[in-house]
């Protein structure tokens, strides 16, 4: 069974400065793990995924998350926050073998101030 | 591409009556899911479709929900009788066949939001 645990459930940063949103993921095999957005009134959006290949997975606008095996963790980092950033976040397993459901984090709603 | 579409965006119903959302993969993509979030919940899985068969439905309710995929193109999930607590988002996702590059990644819709009155 996968599960994820997203340790806050708000985010405020100022604009310009550095965001983390944390994920910690529990799995009995070898996970596959995504970070998706859903910014207000919209769909979910799939920032960046994380299926075995490189440790440090690059998604779009400039989000990035390392997958730490021994820390079991997924944290999700960009460097400097934008105004548009400001959004909801769902950390996301799955098993990586087949074609399997998903299974969500709560949710990490970041708030970012000018 | 056009991506996953959803149809209602919005619908609000009375307590009893029947609801039906429709969702429209990308085209090729032969894996559907349905999820939810209810309010204040994480989203949770209702079921997946490999084209028209049902591959796992373990996150379906309860039998007032019904899910549809025949000839294995668009979906339908109906919701007979309606209750309070159905209320929510439901969204619905498709990925790529098996097998193929990035094909275990799923593409939401926008969602449609349901609330029970």
């Amino acid at each position: 069974a996968q599960s994820v645990t997203q340790l806050d459930s708000h985010v405020s940063v100022s604009e310009g400065t550095p965001v983390l949103l944390r994920c910690n993921y529990s799995s009995s095999y070898s996970p596959s793990l995504f970070w998706y957005v859903q910014h207000p009134n919209k769909g979910l959006q799939l920032l960046l995924k994380y299926t075995s290949a490189a440790t440090l997975v690059k998604g779009i606008n400039g989000f990035e998350a390392e997958f730490k095996k021994s820390e079991t963790s997924f944290h999700l980092t960009k460097p400097s926050a934008h105004m548009s950033d400001a959004a909801e976040y769902f950390c996301v397993v799955t098993a990586s073998t087949g074609f399997q459901k998903l299974v969500f984090g709560t949710g990490t709603r970041l708030l970012v101030s000018p | 591409e056009a991506g996953v579409t959803q149809f209602p965006s919005h619908s609000v119903i009375e307590k009893g009556q029947t609801v039906t959302l429709r969702c429209d993969p990308i085209s090729g993509h032969d894996n559907l899911y349905w999820y939810r979030r209810v309010m204040g919940k994480e989203i949770k899985f209702l079921l997946h479709f490999v084209k028209e068969s049902k591959q796992d439905e373990s996150g379906m309710p309860n039998n007032r929900f019904l899910a549809e995929r025949t000839g294995g193109t668009y979906s339908t999930l109906k919701v007979q009788p309606a209750e309070l607590e159905d209320s929510g988002v439901y969204f619905c996702a498709s990925s790529k066949v098996a097998g193929t590059s990035g094909g275990k990644t799923q593409y939401f819709g926008p969602g449609t939001r349901l609330l029970v009155l």
